[in-house]
């Protein structure tokens, strides 16, 4: 079936240090993949997407490029601030949307 | 202002008293979806609807009840509440199920069962 598998948690950085978190799916057909971003205390929200092979989703300094051959979307920022501390899920479609369990990141000053 | 709107946001309730819980989308959208999430398991598919009177199981439906008797509304109906249903819930709103738009979220309902 349709599965999305990303790194554990907890991931703890310093303000300004550089991003990674590894996302791996499995599907059939053509997904589309996503990465949601949930703040403390509030629902989850679409940070960026990618709907076919090679495209690179980029919003709010976040980035991820979806790799056919290696059926991966990693999640990357260059420089991430204490704003940035949330739950990070990634996720694709075929039809309904299948969820990654989620990497909590914290960011200290 | 686009959104999702869910209400209760806090509920604690006693086992087997009836509850709904609302959830309104104000964009025209066709699909609706509830979701639970758990701490170690993710976000998991409770039910979902791809347009008005069309319902379908997801992973966890046990339990649970809904309706879509109107293309704005999606409630999700506890019938007999059990302390397992202890949990965070979301709906969710997309233009349609076909794949490539992502999902707007409510704001979650944080239901206790006791």
């Amino acid at each position: 079936g349709n599965s999305v598998t990303q790194m554990e948690g907890p991931v703890t950085l310093s303000e300004e240090a550089f991003l990674t978190i590894n996302c791996t799916y499995t599907a059939t057909g053509y997904p589309s993949l996503f990465w949601y971003v949930q703040y403390p205390g509030e629902g989850l929200q679409l940070l960026l997407k990618a709907t076919k092979a090679d495209d690179k989703g980029s919003n709010k300094g976040f980035e991820a490029t979806y790799r056919k051959e290696t059926t991966s979307f990693h999640l990357e920022k260059g420089s991430v601030q204490v704003s940035d501390s949330a739950v990070y899920f990634c996720a694709l479609s075929v039809g309904d949307m299948r969820f990654g369990a989620g990497t909590r990141l914290t960011v200290k000053p | 202002e686009a959104q999702v709107t869910q209400n209760p946001r806090y509920l604690i309730t006693v086992t087997g008293k009836k509850l709904t819980v609302t959830c309104s989308q104000n964009m025209n959208h066709e699909y609706m979806s509830w979701y639970r999430q758990d701490p170690g398991l993710g976000l998991r598919q409770i039910y979902y609807s791809m347009n008005v009177e069309v319902t379908d199981k997801g992973d966890v439906p046990e339990g649970y009840k809904v309706s879509r008797k109107e293309k704005r509304n999606f409630p999700l109906i506890l019938e007999s509440p059990s302390p397992n249903q202890t949990s965070l819930y979301f709906c969710a709103s997309s233009l349609n199920g076909q794949g490539g738009y992502g999902y707007t979220f409510g704001s979650g309902t944080r239901l206790t069962v006791v």
